[in-house]
């Protein structure tokens, strides 16, 4: 399996909703990622979890919550957005080679539309 | 801070021919990678560069690096129509017991018939 698999594909929700967007890879990566990417944008790194653990929030508000349950899952809870946050967000995971590159897969995405 | 810039941002261009697409990036690092994003689509990987003078080729694709000038350079040959996409370079840089994994700002391709 070399895939990342995201769900949903897509989400719309209001304000005051709390949803959940979930990752799964069977790869065996121990380093996941969450990434916000705005149409015409890179995507901007928010958080990264290696061997489980949190190890890089980039100063993203708490509305986003990350959680990692064991190493194959990776969800973002999400609540109280603003219509701002509106945007493709994307998972991936990645694992060091032999020749030392840490290539990242990416999932589909989970393009979030806040009300 | 980590910053990785591309220019040009937006490149149109007609089939059959050559150009060049260039990622700084402000830090020290051996390796850089190249990503292809279609329209509406994810990011796959393209290129893996791991050192100085590294020099990767797929089909018309051509990628290199620089690392005293924290310099890549994507090269197109004889561009065709599948090319258009949009490319990132990528650096990482260790942070924190990790690497914190940083896009640049991307090149929308436009290839012309």
């Amino acid at each position: 399996d070399t895939e990342v698999t995201q769900t949903p594909k897509h989400l719309v929700m209001g304000m005051t909703n709390k949803k959940s967007l979930k990752c799964e890879q069977h790869m065996g990566h121990r380093a996941m990622y969450w990434y916000k990417q705005k149409a015409k944008k890179p995507p901007e790194l928010m958080f990264v979890y290696s061997y489980e653990k949190l190890s890089i929030n980039e100063s993203v508000p708490s509305r986003f919550s990350p959680e990692c349950p064991n190493s194959s899952l990776l969800n973002l809870h999400l609540h109280a957005l603003q219509p701002e946050d509106s945007a493709l967000y994307l998972c991936a995971s990645s694992h060091w080679t032999g020749s030392g590159a840490n290539v990242l897969t990416f999932g589909a995405g989970s393009r979030l539309t806040v009300l | 801070e980590l910053k990785v810039e591309q220019n040009p941002l937006f490149l149109s261009m007609q089939e059959g021919k050559n150009y060049t697409i260039y990622c700084n990036y402000s830090t020290t690092s051996d390796r850089l990678y190249w990503y292809r994003q279609d329209p509406g689509k994810s990011l796959e990987s393209l290129f893996v560069l791991l050192s100085n003078g590294a020099v990767k080729q797929e089909g018309r694709l051509m990628a290199s690096l620089d690392t005293k000038a924290r310099l890549s350079t994507l090269h197109i040959t004889a561009a065709v129509h599948d090319l258009s996409a949009t490319y990132f370079c990528a650096v990482d840089s260790p942070t924190s017991g990790t690497y914190k994994y940083i896009f640049g700002t991307g090149t929308r391709l436009k290839v012309l018939a």
